[in-house]
């Protein structure tokens, strides 16, 4: 039953360069974010989308760019990957609104992708 | 932005005994707080949320409480289970620079239940 994928588990790039991550989601979700995690400081948003060719930048987006050009797909690029870029980055999506008689703005995430840059 | 802390990072418990993570957050606009629980090497998923208008919700052993005035919530989990151990994220949905909601996280708690 999976619901948002993500293009690879595993990932080892050089630095400088450039970096392509996908996610796609079958759920008709209008948001989609990406995330990365890494050890004691949680999940930090890096940018979001609300819809198709729109994005929004998270707390974290120095080095990363977005593409959203169709609505279940979503796209995080890494320009000229350095060593700092090293994680796991987590892929998430969620409807806009909540559905009727619900409260909820659960987000469902991808499996994640562990980026190693050497 | 929203801020959001969250307390403690490591938790451990005996089996069968209560445990409480708390966090707090900054932003009095946030309206929505929800919990995930990430098992070793899974995604996050969600397991308890709460609205700003409510003040506590429970389901089976967990429960979440919410103090809008001194901007803290609270997950509880009663008569803990080897199976809980996992890390705990709390999150608050507050504005963006432009307008939308998004969640912020805050650092997790490995919460890890011994037998």
């Amino acid at each position: 039953d999976v619901k948002v994928t993500q293009s690879s588990r595993y990932l080892v790039k050089r630095t400088g360069e450039k970096v392509f991550l996908e996610c796609v989601q079958d759920m008709d979700h209008e948001n989609m974010f990406w995330y990365r995690q890494d050890p004691g400081l949680g999940l930090r948003l890096i940018y979001f989308s609300y819809d198709v060719k729109m994005k929004e930048k998270g707390d974290i987006p120095e080095g990363y760019s977005v593409s959203r050009e169709k609505k279940e797909r979503f796209s995080l690029i890494l320009e000229s990957a350095s060593t700092n870029q090293t994680s796991m980055y987590l892929c998430a999506s969620s409807l806009l609104s909540p559905r009727s008689g619900s409260n909820t703005y659960e987000q469902y995430f991808g499996p994640g992708t562990r980026l190693t840059v050497t | 932005g929203e801020n959001v802390e969250q307390h403690p990072s490591t938790l451990s418990v005996q089996e069968g005994d209560s445990a409480v993570i708390k966090c707090t957050y900054s932003d009095s606009a946030s309206n929505y707080f929800p919990w995930y629980k990430q098992e070793l090497g899974k995604r996050p998923q969600l397991i308890i949320d709460i609205r700003s208008n409510v003040g506590e919700k429970k389901d089976q052993r967990i429960a979440v409480t919410l103090n809008k005035t001194a901007k803290h919530f609270s997950l509880h989990i009663t008569e803990t289970q080897p199976e809980d151990s996992a890390v705990y994220f709390c999150a608050a949905r507050g504005y963006r620079d432009m307008g939308r909601r998004a969640l912020t996280f805050g650092s997790g708690t490995r919460l890890q239940v011994q037998p």
